[in-house]
């Protein structure tokens, strides 16, 4: 195992409410990913972060903020909470951010 | 943009030989990775082609043409636990994260 977790597993929240999901490494490699997954559009990145506190926009970022204050740790928040972000959120971590990641074993959030 | 096709279902006998194939378009290149997914599961690394040709690894093997914009995943002799999705990806055009096909169904039947 590549030592990520993600916490929390299962979340069910309301429209509207803040969601803060955790990605944890204890690999130090340097790139961290968000990546949801839904039926029909296999992964799709959110964002992504290359350092600490450097981060980038993947192709589904709108409704989505990151935050890396330290290595080992990536957080993904929903400020806002829609049913449309009802979806299983995947971490996953690189050592030169390119073909060999190495995933968590995914958060199931559902937003009502 | 980018983009990676992939067919979306494939089933198949245990024992037999399949051939998921991918085409993609992309601004830059820097590669095919193929990941492998059971149901429940998180994506785990399988395979990646950087030049053309073919990589293998045990059973699955790995093809890319970078003419032709085109790769495929050979997965041979079958085995029921080979019944997973399986993902294309390539690196976005900075080179600096994956974006990834839709997917693969693969049934494998007794």
């Amino acid at each position: 195992d590549a030592g990520i977790t993600q916490s929390p597993r299962h979340k069910v929240t309301e429209t509207g409410t803040p969601v803060t999901l955790r990605c944890h490494q204890t690999e130090n490699h340097r790139y961290m990913y968000w990546y949801r997954q839904d039926p029909g559009h296999g992964l799709r990145l959110i964002h992504y972060s290359y350092g600490v506190k450097d981060t980038d926009k993947g192709e589904v970022s709108d409704g989505y903020s990151v935050s890396r204050s330290k290595t080992e740790d990536f957080l993904l928040t929903l400020e806002s909470a829609t049913s449309s972000q009802t979806s299983v959120y995947f971490c996953a971590i690189s050592d030169e951010g390119s073909h060999e990641q190495y995933f968590g074993p995914g958060t199931r959030l559902t937003v009502t | 943009g980018q983009s990676l096709e992939q067919p979306s279902e494939v089933t198949a006998v245990e024992g037999a030989i399949v051939q998921i194939n991918c085409t993609y378009q992309t601004s830059g290149f820097y590669g095919l990775s193929w990941y492998q997914q059971h149901d429940g599961g998180a994506p785990t690394f399988l395979s990646y082609n950087a030049l053309d040709g073919l990589e293998e690894t045990g059973r699955f093997s790995s093809f890319l043409s970078r003419s032709d914009s085109y790769g495929y995943l050979l997965l041979q002799e079958l085995q029921m636990k080979d019944s997973a999705s399986y993902f294309c990806a390539s690196a976005n055009q900075a080179g600096t994260a994956l974006i990834f096909g839709k997917g693969t169904t693969l049934s494998v039947s007794s």
